[in-house]
């Protein structure tokens, strides 16, 4: 019974694709979120969802779109892929009353773009 | 900007030994500031948190200790074993439903035997 979890796992491609990167919770929180983790392991919020309505979205290319059908679910969509967007691609939720707090992770996605 | 600078970048100890990473912050509206550990492959896992009303919070071998004139807390992990080899991070937020946790840098520590 995985908390959140992510597929694909792993994601090889080459510049210029397009990709999609899904995410599902089943913990009943109602705020998910993007982070990415560089190479040196740095993390980054890009995205955060609260009940399907966007309320983060920080300095990240338009290339990204994250899509929201239900709180349960947040994916990510990366057009026209470049090199730099080589990373490992966290998903995450947290619960009602205290949002933000307590944030949950899922296992990642290793993007590499070659 | 890094408004959370963590320190050190690595650290080995000794089985048994004390283990102790520092952070840093700068932001006064922070009111929450959790540790995360990462094993290799995996995502980062929730360990202990604390809020800024309380000095010192234990969860088993994992201390935080907070200091909020200093701006300063840290993790303590006692009795250091091999399988607390892993990242660490630690992360602050401002609790609210526009929320995010700013991580630090994180800490490789390796404990070994």
């Amino acid at each position: 019974d995985t908390a959140v979890s992510q597929t694909p796992k792993y994601l090889v491609t080459q510049m210029g694709n397009d990709k999609s990167i899904k995410c599902e919770q089943n913990l009943g929180h109602d705020t998910m979120y993007w982070y990415k983790q560089d190479s040196k392991k740095f993390l980054k919020i890009m995205f955060s969802y609260n009940n399907k309505e966007l309320i983060i979205n920080e300095t990240v290319p338009n290339r990204f779109s994250p899509k929201s059908p239900d709180k349960a679910h947040l994916n990510l969509h990366i057009n026209s892929l470049e090199l730099g967007d080589s990373a490992v691609y966290f998903c995450a939720s947290s619960p009602p009353g205290l949002a933000g707090s307590e944030q949950y992770f899922g296992p990642g996605t290793r993007l590499t773009v070659t | 900007q890094q408004q959370v600078k963590q320190s050190p970048q690595s650290l080995i100890v000794q089985k048994g030994g004390i283990s102790i990473i520092n952070c840093a912050y700068e932001n006064t509206a922070f009111d929450y500031f959790p540790w995360y550990q990462q094993f290799p492959g995996k995502g980062p896992a929730l360990l202990i948190a604390i809020r800024p009303d309380v000095s010192e919070k234990k969860e088993g071998r994992f201390t935080i200790s907070f200091n909020k004139s200093a701006k300063q807390f840290s993790l303590h992990i006692m009795d250091s074993q091999p399988g607390d080899s892993a990242t660490y991070f630690c992360a602050a937020n401002i609790t609210g439903t526009a929320s995010k946790l700013t991580f630090g840098t994180g800490t490789r520590l390796q404990v070994t035997l």
